[in-house]
């Protein structure tokens, strides 16, 4: 079974710049996660979808913005980037489970340099 | 909000030196907890996971955690670390109340000497 694909895997943005990065999710997870990760910080809670619903959003600002389509991947968009949102972005995929929130599984991440 | 503390930073430890990682959260109902594992230029890795059951959970490559409710606490645990532990570890907590947002602590880097 394929884990979660992130895609692209490195990139170099210059402040004002705006980036899509990509996440596929294990087959038959339906629920995709982002996080932001940096040293210090630990791993922050972006947003989560659900079947192409955002279920639960962090307390990040309106700049960060995400998409689920119907075969469950997933995007997430950073407008007029800042210095400070230099980062690992990682994605996860978690299954559905009858008993509530179900394990999260991660992509190797998307890290984004802002100069 | 949930919130999750992890109170050792950095840790440093010999071969064969026992590992005690600190874990609490906050929230008091029923939760699920998590450790999870990023070893160097690797992806992030379960270790192992509590939803119910015995307080007591063995996960892989040695690795054990205990849940105390009545501390909030979910340590991690391993009798005999190995140079290969060297990673950054991180406890995660989550519940049905919080659908499906896991809350993360800022993480603990171990290291291990040979």
């Amino acid at each position: 079974k394929a884990g979660v694909t992130q895609t692209p895997r490195y990139l170099i943005k210059t402040r004002g710049q705006q980036v899509t990065l990509s996440c596929s999710p294990i087959s038959g997870h339906r629920s995709v996660s982002w996080y932001q990760q940096t040293p210090g910080q630990g791993l922050q809670f972006l947003f989560e979808y659900f079947s192409e619903t955002q279920r639960n959003k962090g307390n990040f600002p309106g700049r960060f913005s995400g998409r689920q389509f119907s075969n469950s991947r997933s995007e997430m968009n950073v407008s007029t980037l800042e210095l400070g949102d230099s980062a690992l972005y990682l994605c996860a995929s978690s299954p559905t489970t009858t008993s509530g929130p179900g394990e999260l599984f991660f992509g190797e991440g998307s890290r984004l340099t802002v100069l | 909000a949930q919130s999750v503390s992890q109170h050792n930073h950095h840790v440093i430890l010999s071969e064969a030196a026992s590992l005690e990682l600190g874990c609490n959260y906050s929230y008091g109902g029923t939760v699920n907890l998590f450790w999870y594992v990023q070893y160097p230029g690797q992806h992030l890795q379960l270790l192992l996971k509590y939803f119910s059951g015995d307080p007591l959970v063995k996960g892989i490559k040695g690795f054990e955690a205990e849940f105390i409710k009545s501390k909030f606490s979910f340590n991690l645990r391993k009798p005999s670390v190995q140079w290969s532990d060297t990673a950054e570890y991180f406890c995660a907590v989550t519940s049905l109340r919080t659908g499906n947002q896991f809350y993360f602590g800022t993480g603990t880097s171990l290291t291990v000497i040979p």
